[in-house]
């Protein structure tokens, strides 16, 4: 069966340091894979998708990157951390090409201080 | 523009009575759509989905959605609440691209004893 995971599960970052945000998936080979934000009392913004190695695609112009070194690892990156960057980041992904459910890692819960 | 509603930001039910949440969906065609519920710090998890067939569609925990495509609606309904459904609900559809899934902003449900 498939799994995904995320780490770490909680992160405190002071404002302007980096970040590194990993997903991995296990189970399954070329899946389209996601990173989404809630920020508190909000819902869901996709931050990125990829659907294959080295190929991202962004949605939302911001200080965040994301990179795909594997078929089945995505990462979310910053070089300096804004305030306004805490949220929850969920990692997901489906299978390539369908128009289908997405699966949900556990979360990252980010606090910029 | 693709968009899905959920009109309702948070709604409060009693312990065993029943509910339903709403969503409304604008899309060129009739896309795939999906309810996923969200446990406070926890990922999504899919409740039920909709590709076509029955517009009556069952789900886990008890839940089922309508699909109405005169109304563009696909709300999610069950018959008696319990208190650990207490949660975030979203309902969600599919782009014509297939590359990614349009959500809701969500609707926190609480249950009151």
């Amino acid at each position: 069966s498939q799994t995904i995971h995320q780490w770490p599960a909680t992160l405190v970052q002071p404002v302007g340091s980096p970040l590194s945000l990993e997903c991995t998936v296990e189970g399954t080979s070329n899946p389209n894979l996601y990173w989404y934000r809630q920020a508190a009392g909000r819902g869901l913004q996709l931050l990125f998708y990829s659907v294959g190695i080295g190929q991202i695609s962004s949605e939302v112009p911001q200080n965040l990157s994301a990179s795909r070194p594997q078929d089945r690892q995505f990462i979310l990156s910053s070089k300096k951390l804004l305030l306004s960057d805490s949220g929850f980041y969920l990692c997901a992904w489906r299978v390539a090409g369908a128009k289908d459910t997405q699966y949900f890692g556990p979360g990252t819960r980010l606090t910029v201080l | 523009a693709q968009s899905v509603t959920q009109p309702d930001i948070h709604i409060t039910v009693s312990e065993g009575a029943s509910l339903e949440l709403r969503c409304n969906y604008s899309y060129g065609a009739t896309p795939y759509l999906f309810w996923y519920v969200q446990s406070p710090g926890q990922g999504l998890q899919l409740l039920l989905k909709y590709f076509s067939g029955d517009t009556l569609v069952q789900g886990i925990k008890g839940f089922e959605a309508e699909f109405k495509r005169s109304q563009s609606s696909f709300n999610l309904r069950k018959p008696s609440v319990h208190w650990s459904d207490a949660a975030e609900y979203f309902c969600a559809a599919d782009n014509t691209g297939g590359f990614k899934t349009i959500f809701g902003a969500g609707t926190r449900l609480f249950v009151k004893a």
